[in-house]
């Protein structure tokens, strides 16, 4: 079965800073997506940025990138050059692949507050 | 062009009673997913739609709750009976399917069962 563990469930940051968010995740797929989400207070789920088993870069989406630690099953989240406006739930995520679905299983998520 | 939408954006309701969530994918996206999300936990997934069919149910709690998507489009998530342990967000996402392809979620409906 998978599953997702992000042990910080509280994160703070000061304003300009860069931040980690971390995420492992357990599976025996060998091909596997990971995503992270950020869900402000609004409640909406929107998409950051994703990372395929097999990419042997690191993502990256303009402030965002993520470190993939394949042998470590690590998927940590990057955020550089914090803004007020990143405040917000933030969720890791992985998609495999079973027959035809590919649901996603979800992390409990860390609140990333960022200071002024 | 428009994102998914879900409506109603709130719904209370008593124990006992019947209510229906209803999702609205993006144009051309044939996959259709339904997860819920408790209080601080992050999204569990309930039921997969590719095209007109459940695929996948297997995330659906017990007999109570059913979903159908009968044009391959809008989705209802049907609950009977709720349940106080009913209450959370109710979040329809959709794609083009496949491994590599991002989910894309709706604002979700808040399920408040009294």
């Amino acid at each position: 079965a998978q599953k997702i563990t992000q042990t910080q469930p509280g994160m703070f940051v000061q304003e300009k800073e860069a931040v980690t968010l971390d995420c492992t995740y357990d599976t025996s797929d060998q091909s596997y997506g990971l995503f992270w989400y950020k869900q402000p207070s609004s409640g909406e789920m929107i998409f950051l940025i994703y990372q395929g088993s097999y990419d042997e870069q690191n993502a990256t989406e303009g402030r965002y990138s993520l470190n993939f630690q394949k042998a470590r099953k690590s998927a940590n989240l990057v955020i550089s050059a914090s803004q007020l406006g990143d405040s917000a739930m933030y969720f890791c995520a992985m998609k495999r692949r079973g027959g035809s679905n590919y649901k996603l299983t979800f992390g409990k998520g860390t609140l990333l507050t960022v200071n002024p | 062009g428009a994102g998914v939408s879900q409506t109603p954006s709130n719904k209370v309701t008593e124990k006992g009673k019947y209510v229906e969530l209803r999702c609205d994918p993006i144009s051309g996206h044939t996959a259709l997913y339904w997860y819920r999300q408790s209080l601080g936990q992050g999204p569990e997934f309930l039921i997969y739609f590719q095209g007109t069919g459940a695929a996948d149910d297997s995330g659906l709690p017990n007999d109570r709750f059913f979903a159908v998507r009968p044009e391959g489009s809008v989705s209802t998530l049907k609950i009977q009976r709720t349940e106080r342990g009913d209450s959370a967000v109710y979040l329809c996402a959709s794609s083009y399917g496949g491994l590599y392809n991002e989910q894309f979620f709706g604002p979700g409906t808040r399920l408040t069962v009294l």
